[in-house]
């Protein structure tokens, strides 16, 4: 049983330009976390999604950001008009029903030069 | 707001000490706690967990107790080991049945010894 997958592991993009950062669940796991972890600092919830429907998204930025989790598919999280401070590692978690332990990927790191 | 607080930003240990982490939360809503262990370039990886309906529970050499009435939490390793050098993140879950996301605290960089 493979784990959280998350694809680029890094990706670098110019101001201005559009991220897409991936993320495979673990197999049977329909709850997926977004989280972005700034340099020497925590991690920072961004947004919960279950198939099809966006559970919480109070972390999110309202502008630029997007997330999704299609019923076929990975989530995507969709960062348009990348600017600096966007740089970061973003993190995906994944469960099986909402409750218990998330499992997590293993991150992209988001340089915007 | 930071609901989840770990006070400590860093923790120095000597091999085969114990390590004690320490965690406050404001939300007394939170119903489950948990610790994560990080290393560098990698994601975290869960370590323990604790209902709100416990006060301590065990594993290995990972000991998590939660006061309620203080809301305070803490991870107990003994004994320490360098392996065990990373960053800790205390974690609770709130939301309705079946929603549940997780707050994390800013971390604590543990550095055991040798």
């Amino acid at each position: 049983n493979a784990g959280v997958m998350q694809n680029p592991r890094h990706l670098v993009r110019r101001r201005g330009q559009e991220a897409r950062l991936r993320c495979s669940p673990m197999k049977g796991h329909s709850h997926v976390y977004w989280y972005r972890q700034l340099p020497e600092e925590g991690l920072k919830f961004m947004v919960y999604l279950q198939k099809e429907n966006i559970i919480d998204e109070s972390g999110m930025p309202k502008e630029r950001f997007s997330a999704e989790f299609p019923k076929e598919g990975p989530s995507i999280l969709r960062i348009q008009q990348v600017v600096r401070g966007d740089s970061a590692a973003y993190f995906c978690a994944s469960s099986p029903d909402g409750q218990g332990e998330a499992f997590f990927g293993q991150g992209t790191r988001l340089t915007v030069v | 707001d930071q609901q989840v607080k770990q006070n400590s930003p860093s923790l120095s240990v000597q091999e085969g000490r114990i390590s004690i982490l320490n965690c406050d939360y404001t939300n007394s809503m939170f119903d489950y706690f948990l610790w994560y262990k990080k290393y560098p370039a990698e994601g975290p990886t869960f370590l323990i967990s604790i209902s709100s309906i416990k006060d301590k529970n065990e594993d290995g050499r990972f000991t998590v107790f939660l006061n309620k009435s203080a809301k305070h939490l803490s991870l107990h390793i003994v004994p320490s080991q360098p392996g065990d050098s990373a960053v800790y993140f205390c974690a609770a879950s709130v939301g309705t049945s079946g929603t549940y996301k997780y707050i994390f605290g800013t971390g604590t960089r543990l550095k055991v010894l040798a």
